[in-house]
């Protein structure tokens, strides 16, 4: 089965500071990667999408990039982090061969 | 593009009793309808789902339910414990485009 790898588990930054989250994915091949985020108490935000190596689609204007430099490895980025960029970041795994997405274990980002 | 609504966004049962959550959606092509239970601080796990050429799927204590003509699919949980306490998501999709979430149901089970 897959397996969907996410770190670190909790991040507390300051405001201006770089970001960089990375996930990976074991066990398939070819997946389609997601990057959510979640405030507190809300619902799911999809952010980017990438079915493929350099390809990314980004779902909503924002402080955030991403990146996909492996077809296992999906990257979140800031170059400088806002107060507003605060909150739960999952990573999201869809393939063929499950036909069905699975979450990552999350990044509880606080930007102070 | 798709829109999905979740009601209720708080539901408290008695342990024992059964809970049932629902969600529309506006995208009549939409055919992939799953649902994920949220734990805190963790990340939301996987624990049915149901396609639209099936009308009805049922898991031990976990049972959903598909009506296309109206655009709306249910969750129902029965002989609720404490440990079906958690943030519960529906989402929808079609084909291979991203699931489109509702914004969730917290369900409390008092023991």
């Amino acid at each position: 089965s897959q397996t969907i790898h996410q770190w670190p588990a909790t991040l507390v930054q300051p405001v201006g500071s770089p970001l960089s989250l990375e996930c990976t994915v074991e066990g398939t091949s070819n997946p389609n990667l997601y990057w959510y985020r979640q405030a507190a108490g809300r619902g799911l935000q999809l952010l980017f999408y990438s079915v493929g190596i350099g390809q990314i689609s980004s779902e909503v204007p924002q402080n955030l990039s991403a990146s996909r430099p492996q077809d296992r490895q999906f990257i979140l980025s800031s170059k400088k982090l806002l107060l507003s960029d605060s909150g739960f970041y999952l990573c999201a795994c869809y393939t063929g061969k499950y036909e069905k997405l699975f979450f990552g274990s999350g990044t509880q980002l606080s930007v102070l | 593009g798709e829109n999905v609504e979740q009601h209720p966004s708080t539901l408290s049962v008695q342990e024992g009793d059964s809970a049932v959550i629902k969600c529309t959606y506006s995208d009549s092509a939409s055919n992939y309808f799953p649902w994920y239970k949220q734990e805190l601080g963790k990340g939301p796990q996987l624990i049915i789902d149901i396609r639209s050429n099936v009308g009805e799927k049922k898991d031990q204590r976990i049972a959903v339910t598909l009506n296309k003509t109206a655009k709306h699919f249910s969750l129902h949980i029965t002989e609720t414990q404490p440990e079906d306490s958690a943030v519960y998501f529906c989402a929808a999709s079609k084909g291979n485009t991203p699931l489109v979430f509702g914004k969730g149901t917290r369900l409390s089970v008092i023991a």
